[in-house]
């Protein structure tokens, strides 16, 4: 069965540091998301992760994929308060086939305080 | 820019009750899923459907629950009898194909059983 797990699972960051939030998943998997929530609202696609040492990088934001290790990392560069929201990395348990169940993590609640 | 949009934002039920929540996905997709968010949990995967059918579902998607799209637009969540652990917010998503693609969240529906 696969499991996802995040850490950390809570994130209190001062502005302009820099900081990564890992997920590991246990079973083999070409194919890692990561989502951020905001309180009470729906979830927004950040990365699609799809082959070994996939790298994407969005303003402040950089997703990489290690499918040897069962890794992806989401590092924080220089963080400002509009970041501050939940991240979720999700992992497709279909591996090689088609999409369908994602299993998520526990997310990550991240602050970023002035 | 297409989005998927759920009806209603907010359902309060009495427990035993049947509830049907309604999603509009993205006109060309044809994948189409739900999850459910318990309050302060981590997103759970419940169905995934395609060509008019079921393709996967996990544990939680007991005989109490059924899916359906009754027309070309709609894709439904049906709760037969509903119990208080149903409380939860429900996420309809859906894609273009299974393979390598992000789904879209809709904006969720916050299901209440008292």
């Amino acid at each position: 069965e696969l499991k996802v797990e995040q850490n950390p699972l809570f994130l209190s960051m001062q502005e302009g540091k820099n900081y990564t939030i890992y997920c590991n998943y246990s079973t083999t998997s070409d194919r890692l998301y990561w989502y951020r929530q905001d309180p009470g609202k729906s979830l927004e696609s950040l990365f699609v992760l799809l082959s070994n040492g996939a790298v994407k990088q969005e303003g402040r934001l950089m997703a990489s994929l290690d499918t040897k290790a069962r890794l992806s990392t989401l590092h924080i560069t220089a963080a400002v308060h509009d970041l501050s929201a939940t991240y979720f990395c999700a992992v497709d348990q279909n591996y090689g086939g088609s999409q369908g169940n994602l299993i998520f993590g526990k997310g990550t609640k991240l602050s970023v305080k002035p | 820019e297409p989005e998927v949009t759920q009806t209603p934002s907010h359902q309060v039920t009495q427990m035993g009750q049947e509830v049907i929540l309604r999603c509009v996905p993205i006109s060309n997709h044809l994948y189409f899923y739900w999850y459910r968010q318990i309050l302060g949990q981590k997103v759970e995967f419940l169905v995934s459907f395609y060509n008019n059918e079921i393709s996967e579902k996990s544990e939680i998607f007991d005989d109490q629950f059924s899916v359906e799209r009754p027309d070309g637009s709609n894709f439904t969540l049906k709760i037969r009898s509903t119990k208080l652990e149903d409380s939860a917010m429900y996420f309809c998503a859906s894609s273009w194909t299974g393979v390598n693609t992000e789904a879209f969240f809709g904006q969720g529906t916050r299901l209440t059983v008292v």
